[in-house]
Formats: structure tokens, sequence, C-alpha cells
């Protein structure tokens, strides 16, 4: 069966240090990957999908950049974290075409 | 682009049916979705709708009206276990977006 690894679960960081965030799934080949953000209380807003190794589309500008180095990995990355960086990510998976989004369980991001 | 629009709260008691509903404007159509999501959880696909009508799954039922861009989710016989938020979701045909557009969620709180 598939499987979504997302990690860390709880993160701190101060304002302006770098963020890596990694996400892996498992049992699956060529799915479509995902990086979403939610503010507390709030809907899902799309930060990046990869459809491939290499190939990402960005769906809002900002101080972050997301990575594809293999078929099942996926990293969310920032070189300086602002105060509005703060939020819950999540790493979701899906079998290419018009199929369900399987999301990992996320991970809490505080910056102080 | 597309926007979709949900009520921000519903309430209701246990063992009653309560209906989500879900306007959304997007150029192209492919299907609407529907996911839940626990309070500090990750969100779970619930149901999926790509042709007017419904689809039953269980205590959970979900309804689409193409010709209206509309759309509901009906929850019967509810439980406590289904406090949670839920959220409506589209891909945009058009532009060829393989990413989830989600609604800024129903909260729904079940009452004893």
């Amino acid at each position: 069966s598939q499987t979504i690894h997302q990690w860390p679960a709880t993160l701190v960081q101060p304002v302006g240090s770098p963020l890596s965030l990694e996400c892996t799934v498992e049992g699956t080949s060529n799915p479509n990957l995902y990086w979403y953000r939610q503010a507390a209380g709030r809907g899902l807003q799309l930060l990046f999908y990869s459809v491939g190794i290499g190939q990402i589309s960005s769906e809002v500008p900002q101080n972050l950049s997301a990575s594809r180095p293999q078929d099942r990995q996926f990293i969310l990355s920032s070189k300086k974290l602002l105060l509005s960086d703060s939020g819950f990510y999540l790493c979701a998976w899906s079998v290419p075409g018009n199929s369900p989004l399987h999301f990992g369980n996320g991970t809490r991001l505080t910056v102080t | 682009g597309q926007s979709l629009e949900q009520p921000s709260e519903v309430t209701a008691v246990e063992g009653a049916i309560v209906q989500i509903n879900c306007t959304y404007q997007t150029s192209g159509f492919y299907g609407l979705s529907w996911y839940q999501q626990h309070d500090g959880g990750a969100p779970t696909f619930l149901s999926y709708n790509a042709l007017d009508g419904l689809e039953e799954t269980g205590r959970f039922s979900s309804f689409l009206s193409r010709s209206d861009s509309y759309g509901y989710l009906l929850l019967q016989e509810l439980q406590m276990k289904d406090s949670a938020s839920y959220f409506c979701a589209v891909r945009d045909k058009n532009t060829g977006r393989r990413a989830l557009t989600f609604g800024s969620g129903t909260r729904l709180q079940v009452q004893p």
C-alpha cells in the first residue's frame, strides 16, 4: 500500500533562518506531488506541484522554493523565513490524472 | 482561475442530517471533490462528483449540478466524530492544472 511521510511534525524557527521540509512517498511510482499551506482556521493554499523529477510549478510567488530530486521525494525550502511563513504545511501525492489527493500528517511551522 | 464559496460554520445535533453547500466558479470543470479535516490533522478524501447527481458512500452523500455550478455534501445520522472541517475542491480543466483548489472550509460542530 502507499504511504506518505512528512517531517518534522513541529518546527519553531527564528525569522531569517533557513527551512527544509521533506516529504517522501512509498508504494507508488511517478506520483504527482504537492505542497499546500494552511493558515489557522483557513483553507488550503497551493504552493507548488510537481508531475516529475525536476519539474516544479509554483503557484504563489514568495520566498519559498521546492525541489524534487527523486521520483518520490519532494522538498520545501526557504533561505530566509518570514513571520508570515508560519502555518501548517501539508505534502500530498496523487496518481497522475483526475484522482484524489493523499495528504501527509503535516508540519506545523512557527516563525518567531 | 477558480473560486469556491462555502459557509464558514454549521452546527447540528447528534443523529441529525446536515447539508454543506459549495458554489464554484471555474473555467472548465473536472469535477467536485470533498475532503474532511479534523483539528490538527490532515485532510482526507471523502467523495468526488464528475457528473450531475448524487453519489452515496455510507452516511455521506455528495451532489453536483454542473448547470448551477453547485454541489453539496450531505451527512446523515450525525455522530460526534463528524465534528471537523469540510472542504470542497475543484480542478481547472482548461488551464491544465493538475492540482486542487480548495474552498475556505466549513467547520461542522456536532452537539449532543
